[in-house]
């Protein structure tokens, strides 16, 4: 069946320029997680959302950053005034259930996101 | 704070040159421990989950085990195609809900 899919895969912003990033899960998916990934690092925890509700953003680096799930499917992940340390890849991950404790979560490919 | 520390971070083998990596963490309560593979200009793919001390779980020419404080990736004659990043992440019970926290990964390369 499909994965998760993430667009656009590359975008390249001004700084100062605002950017939406998008996830569409794996289909029944309940529990969606944003990351970010750095250039040879590990990915970041952003927020989790589990169907519509957004349980913790504790992640988040700023308030420039805000993430939506509100039909509890497809998810975007917004960023203001973009700044050139955002440049970073994004990751998607969904899971499928309620308590996404122990459960395997699956990646999308990412959006590549270079700041100007 | 939780922290997962892979090494080394880079292992270069030939083929057929068996080899393990490491990962080690401190965690106030495992629920559970992840590996993954991660191609470039991909995102991270499901390798393993291991939940306790002892237990063992293999893949073709992977096997990953746990102990308390650390796991191990062993490759067992390895081909070019198994090279990748290998991430390692923890799930840990007094973190916010059920993020994964990561660490910086071992980039193996398998030459022919």
């Amino acid at each position: 069946g499909a994965g998760v899919s993430q667009s656009p895969r590359y975008k390249v912003a001004k700084r100062g320029q605002d950017v939406a990033l998008r996830c569409d899960p794996i289909s029944g998916h309940v529990s969606l997680f944003w990351y970010q990934q750095a250039l040879g690092q590990g990915p970041e925890f952003l927020t989790y959302f589990q169907n519509e509700a957004q349980l913790d953003k504790s992640g988040l680096p700023s308030d420039r950053f805000f993430a939506e799930r509100p039909e509890g499917s497809v998810s975007t992940l917004k960023i203001q005034r973009t700044q050139q340390e955002d440049s970073a890849v994004y990751l998607c991950a969904s899971s499928l259930g309620r308590t996404g404790y122990q459960e395997t979560q699956y990646f999308g490919p990412g959006t590549r996101l270079l700041v100007l | 704070e939780d922290q997962v520390t892979q090494s080394p971070e880079a292992l270069r083998l030939q083929e057929g040159e068996s080899s393990s990596l490491n990962c080690s963490y401190t965690v106030s309560g495992l629920r559970g421990l992840f590996w993954y593979r991660q191609d470039p200009g991909k995102g991270p793919e499901f390798l393993f989950t291991l939940y306790s001390a002892g237990e063992e779980k293999e893949k073709e020419r992977l096997k990953a085990t746990l102990t308390k404080k650390e796991s191990f990736l062993h490759i067992t004659a390895p081909k070019p195609e198994d090279s990748a990043t290998y991430l390692c992440a923890v799930q840990a019970m007094n973190t916010g809900f059920q993020k994964l926290v990561f660490g910086t990964g071992t980039r193996l390369l398998v030459s022919p």
